[in-house]
């Protein structure tokens, strides 16, 4: 069975330039969950998406955003990118809303320069 | 104070040593608790999930939860090359992975 997979690898974009991530859960898993884990800052919850609908978001900024597609693909937005926003993207996906069993991507290393 | 502290290490045992990663938190509210284990360049891997006080074993992983202390463990046995990674402890008060609080990592290196 396919684990959660993301694409792309890596990124590399210029700042004030748009990102654009992608993730496709573990099959049944209706729960998508976005994190950014930067250099000394360890995971920090992004969005989560559930059944299409954005269901909470972290302390970012409005310029992160995302959504959900009816196969539960999630994509997520960064806009204006700036040089802070260099880190690893994380997808996690879970069965179900009332569930703590994450199951992790390998990530997207984005790169602003 | 951070909601969940963990010792950054880097930790570096000999193969066949017991290995012990602990973190401790704040929130008394805190019911779920987790560890991950993440290679370099690779995302977390859930390793361990436990949701009561108590030892839950797998295989040369232990996980210890001591609610009173505010205080987890996980314990490697027999320790091998390939342990060596960076485990992050985690933990929730809501039955929502988006709640999980994580700690920071403890980088740990098994010498051969």
């Amino acid at each position: 069975e396919a684990g959660v997979t993301q694409s792309p690898t890596h990124l590399i974009k210029t700042r004030g330039q748009q990102a654009t991530l992608r993730c496709s859960p573990i099959s049944g898993h209706t729960s998508v969950y976005w994190y950014q884990q930067a250099l000394g800052l360890g995971l920090q919850f992004l969005l989560w998406y559930d059944e299409g609908e954005e269901r909470n978001r972290g302390n970012f900024p409005p310029r992160f955003s995302g959504r959900q597609f009816p196969n539960y693909s999630s994509e997520l937005n960064v806009n204006a990118l700036e040089l802070e926003d260099s880190a690893l993207y994380l997808c996690a996906s879970s069965y179900g809303t009332a569930n703590t069993e994450a199951f992790f991507g390998q990530g997207t290393r984005l790169t602003v320069v | 104070q951070k909601e969940v502290e963990q010792d950054p290490g880097p930790l570096s045992v000999p193969e066949g040593a017991i290995v012990s990663l602990n973190c401790t938190y704040s929130n008394s509210a805190f019911q779920y608790f987790m560890w991950y284990r993440q290679y370099s360049r690779k995302g977390p891997e859930l390793l361990m999930y436990t949701y009561s006080s108590g030892n839950k074993e797998d295989g040369r992983f232990t996980a210890q939860v001591d609610k009173s202390s505010k205080y987890i463990s996980l314990f490697i046995r027999d320790s091998q090359p390939s342990d060596s990674a960076t485990y992050l402890c985690a933990m929730s008060s809501y039955s929502s992975a988006s709640k999980i609080i994580f700690g920071s990592g403890t980088r740990l290196s098994i010498r051969p």
